[in-house]
């Protein structure tokens, strides 16, 4: 089945660290999207690719890093400049950009120790 | 930047009761999306609509573009139904991004 794969799905990490989260997608969709998600506010945009080798930042992008080297993958760097880290991670695809339907991967809650 | 207003934030309703979400912007927009968001915190597409209605077995969203407003309806509500229900828009004249509402916390109650 196609869909959208993200891991892990809990992740614990000590302060100063780096982690990457993971999300793999076999839709065939070229547009792919990194979501955060906090309690009692809605989902905010982190990063986001159009096309492969190609990516830019959303609304709240510092002390985040993103790669996207083939058309299935897009990880996802949280890094040790990233104040406030501790939040469901949310990776998401679609066909044509913001103007199509979007596919959710199950997200990645990451909490800093 | 559009503002996404949701009500209510949290109902709780018994089984087989028809349930409203509703979904404010203050901007105009070329399209909405309604999601459902699991439990467990997937998140799954319901319907993208610009203009109308659509409607997916129990489900019905309506869209009201004067008004920037849209509904979201389900019918003989189940417990299967008790999710988050986020509202998402799109922007007009070109611009990127969705700007997210907080979400409707819904719980039926068998």
């Amino acid at each position: 089945d196609g869909g959208i794969t993200q891991s892990p799905k809990y992740l614990f990490r000590k302060e100063g660290q780096n982690v990457t989260l993971s999300c793999e997608q076999n839709l065939n969709h070229d547009a792919m999207y990194w979501y955060r998600q906090d309690p009692g506010q809605g989902l905010r945009l982190i990063y986001y690719s159009q096309i492969v080798n190609d990516f830019q930042k959303g609304d709240i992008a510092e002390g985040y890093s993103v790669s996207r080297e083939k058309k299935e993958s897009f990880p996802l760097t949280v890094t040790s400049a990233q104040k406030n880290p501790t939040a469901f991670y949310l990776c998401a695809s679609s066909i044509g950009g913001f103007t199509g339907e979007l596919f959710f991967g199950e997200g990645s809650r990451l909490t800093v120790l | 930047k559009n503002e996404v207003e949701q009500s209510p934030q949290n109902l709780t309703a018994q089984e087989g009761e028809f349930i409203t979400i509703n979904c404010s912007y203050s901007v105009g927009i070329s399209a909405l999306h309604w999601l459902q968001q699991h439990p467990g915190g997937g998140i799954v597409s319901l319907f993208m609509l610009s203009s109308g209605k659509k409607k997916h077995g129990r489900l019905i969203a309506t869209i009201n573009i004067q008004e920037k407003h849209s509904s979201l309806h389900i019918t003989a509500s189940h417990p299967r139904d008790s999710a988050v229900y986020i509202c998402a828009v799109r922007p007009g004249g070109g611009a990127d991004g969705l700007t997210f509402g907080k979400g409707t916390h819904l719980i039926i109650q068998p």
